[in-house]
């Protein structure tokens, strides 16, 4: 079954450092990834798609990449700042019946940005 | 902005009744979803509509149902509450796609079964 691997330990970095966030993925070929961030007790939000076809997106701060040999994505908050502290998810966008599609999201990594 | 709204934001109930979550979008969106989140296991898809009146079973939709009368509108029953049902429930909604494109959350139902 499809699995999705996200790095289930917070990780820490100091304010003004890059931080990178790693998503593996198992038995399948998404053609699209998405990257949301989740505040405690809220919904997520959603911050860039990244196709198959495309090896790496920006949009200010962020940066992701997708790397479809390796099954991975990356992604990279430049000039991190203690507001970039949330849990960041990677989903995969999956077949699923007909013509529709699905998201299967990972479990999240926890960023904590310190002073 | 896209607003997904949810009729509460905080649930209890009792075992065996039966229960009623509202997700309401603004913005003419498609396709919307259900999706519980539970620690460790992430974001699951419980039902999902990509038109008015369809609808569609997701990972998990034993002991749910869904209503979508009006394109805005996106019901979620749950027939006889089990304890096991305990989660936070999240509504989304997308504009393209059937479940490609990006995904717009409401703020999210905690609900406690007791």
């Amino acid at each position: 079954s499809q699995k999705i691997e996200q790095n289930s330990e917070a990780l820490n970095i100091q304010e003004g450092k890059t931080a990178t966030l790693t998503c593996n993925y198992t038995n399948y070929s998404p053609a699209y990834l998405q990257w949301y961030r989740q505040d405690p007790g809220r919904g997520p939000v959603f911050l860039l798609l990244i196709r198959e076809n495309e090896k790496e997106k920006r949009k200010e701060r962020l940066k992701v990449t997708f790397d479809t040999t390796l099954k991975q994505s990356l992604f990279h908050i430049t000039a991190s700042q203690p507001a970039d502290s949330a849990t960041y998810l990677c989903a995969l966008v999956l077949p699923y019946t007909g013509t529709a599609s699905k998201l299967t999201f990972g479990t999240g990594t926890r960023l904590q940005v310190t002073l | 902005d896209v607003k997904v709204t949810q009729s509460s934001r905080y649930l209890v109930k009792r075992t065996g009744e039966k229960v009623f979550l509202e997700c309401v979008q603004d913005m003419d969106h498609e396709n919307m979803f259900w999706y519980r989140q539970d620690p460790g296991l992430g974001l699951r898809l419980i039902y999902f509509s990509y038109d008015v009146k369809m609808k569609e079973k997701g990972d998990i939709p034993e002991g749910y149902s869904v209503s979508r009368e009006k394109k805005e509108r996106f019901s979620l029953i749950l027939e006889s509450a089990s304890t096991n049902q305990t989660s936070m429930y999240l509504c989304a909604s997308s504009l393209w796609g059937r479940g490609r494109g990006e995904q717009y959350f409401g703020p999210g139902t905690r609900l406690t079964v007791t």
